[in-house]
């Protein structure tokens, strides 16, 4: 299947500072990214989908102004958490879509800690 | 709305078979995946079904009734690493994914 990889793979740190989390996909072009994010036991939760190129489409309750999304080019997205909090500690998950069955492939998602 | 029913939680033996069922209310539909995704890991892509009828991939098997709005995946000769979640998941008529809570699969020995 499709490769798609998500840096960093896990990231602490201090309350108030903010977190870049990038999102590429390697074999193929990507017009189509999805940011999730997943608490302990707990389902996936659509965040955001963002489209080559244009603003991204937040899902209701995710504050765009907080999680700043990217997506400049067909491989390359990324999130950027600003002024993190510990209740944003969490498991970022990005997913691209492409192939003919436009299929998502998951990166293997990055782990935050905010303290 | 749009909701995907799948069970939370089921428990098999080593080497058996499992059947994981899903069913789906969506508006529209372009396709539904199975994906498994392990403790503290991202789902990783299992199946697509698209037409009706049943795919077959190695150990694993996924089947589709669109006139029944049903799914399901089926595990042969289970492994102690089968123990993952199961998501499944539909793309509606705006090509979005909407995905089921996830059926915790147990694999005792």
């Amino acid at each position: 299947g499709a490769v798609v990889s998500q840096h960093p793979s896990r990231v602490i740190c201090k309350s108030g500072t903010s977190v870049k989390i990038e999102c590429r996909s390697l074999d193929f072009q990507a017009t189509t990214m999805f940011w999730y994010r997943q608490f302990p036991k707990q389902s996936l939760m659509l965040m955001a989908t963002s489209n080559e190129g244009s603003k991204a489409t937040y899902e209701q309750g995710v504050e765009k102004d907080k999680f700043l999304i990217n997506h400049a080019s067909l491989t390359l997205s990324t999130l950027t958490v600003t002024s993190a909090h510990p209740e944003d500690s969490s498991f970022y998950i990005c997913s691209a879509r492409g192939g003919l069955s436009e299929t998502q492939y998951f990166g293997p998602g990055t782990r935050l800690l905010v303290l | 709305g749009q909701n995907i029913d799948q069970p939370t939680e089921m428990t098999a033996t080593e080497g058996a078979i499992v059947q994981i069922n899903c069913t789906y209310q969506t508006s529209g539909f372009n396709g539904l995946f199975w994906y498994q995704q392990h403790a503290g890991e991202a789902p990783t892509f299992l199946s697509y079904n698209v037409l009706d009828g049943l795919e077959e991939k190695g150990r694993f098997s996924s089947f589709l009734s669109r006139s029944k709005w049903y799914s399901y995946l089926l595990l042969k000769e289970l492994q102690m690493k089968d123990s993952a979640s199961y998501l499944c998941a539909v793309m509606d008529s705006n090509y979005q994914l909407i995905w089921g809570a996830g059926t915790k699969l147990i694999i005792k020995p």
